[in-house]
């Protein structure tokens, strides 16, 4: 089965400053990944994925995510962070289940709070 | 605009009383899902369907039921048997290359 780990809970940053949000995750094959944010009482807006190809994957909003295989990792950058982009993250790792729907195991969350 | 809509946006149960949370998509998606959220434990798998009448049970189904008797509509019932019926519950749908895009989401809260 998959899993999803998302180290920080909770992250504060300057707004201006540059951002990581680090996710690791734990999956037989080759993984489906993807990065989406949770502004407070709102769903889900998707920020990027990555299916194949290129590992730097470009995102809205001006983030990007790196996919390395080796680190089983799928980290979430953006070089200068807005106060719009105090929110929660998540990440989430998709598998394959019968049939053609694809199950997506979520990290936990990291929330990101920006400072003036 | 094609998209996700959740409602109500907040529900409130009595003790022992079934409700129904709805979900409809006009984005001609073939899967649906059902989530709970609760804080700091991210998105759990109540329910998904990949078509019309047919649905398989997530992670954490007991409690909760739900149908498909249109490509548009998966509606949740939560049961008196769900003990602890209190999250935030999103419903999401996707094509077959996985992406799933998500509704507005609704509040349930026991009174």
């Amino acid at each position: 089965a998959q899993s999803v780990t998302q180290p920080d809970i909770h992250i504060t940053v300057s707004e201006g400053a540059s951002l990581e949000l680090r996710c690791n995750y734990s999956y037989g094959a080759t993984p489906y990944l993807f990065w989406y944010v949770q502004s407070p009482g709102q769903g889900l807006q998707l920020l990027l994925k990555y299916f194949s190809g290129d590992t730097l994957v470009q995102g809205i909003k001006g983030f990007e995510a790196e996919f390395k295989r080796s680190q089983s990792s799928f980290n979430l950058r953006k070089p200068s962070v807005h106060w719009s982009d105090a929110a929660e993250y998540f990440c989430a790792v998709g598998a394959i289940s019968s049939g053609s729907a694809r199950q997506l195991t979520f990290g936990s969350g990291t929330q990101l709070t920006v400072l003036p | 605009d094609g998209g996700i809509t959740q409602s109500p946006k907040y529900l409130f149960r009595k003790e022992g009383q079934n409700v129904t949370l709805s979900c409809e998509q006009n984005l001609n998606h073939d899967a649906m899902y059902w989530y709970r959220q609760d804080p700091g434990q991210g998105l759990r798998l109540i329910y998904y369907s990949q078509i019309v009448n047919d649905f398989q049970k997530g992670d954490i189904a007991e409690g909760y039921s739900v149908s498909r008797e249109k490509k548009e509509s998966f509606p949740l019932t939560v049961t008196s048997a769900q003990k602890n019926p209190t999250a935030f519950y999103l419903c999401a749908s996707s094509i077959d290359l996985g992406t799933q895009y998500f509704g507005p989401g609704t509040r349930l809260l026991v009174l």
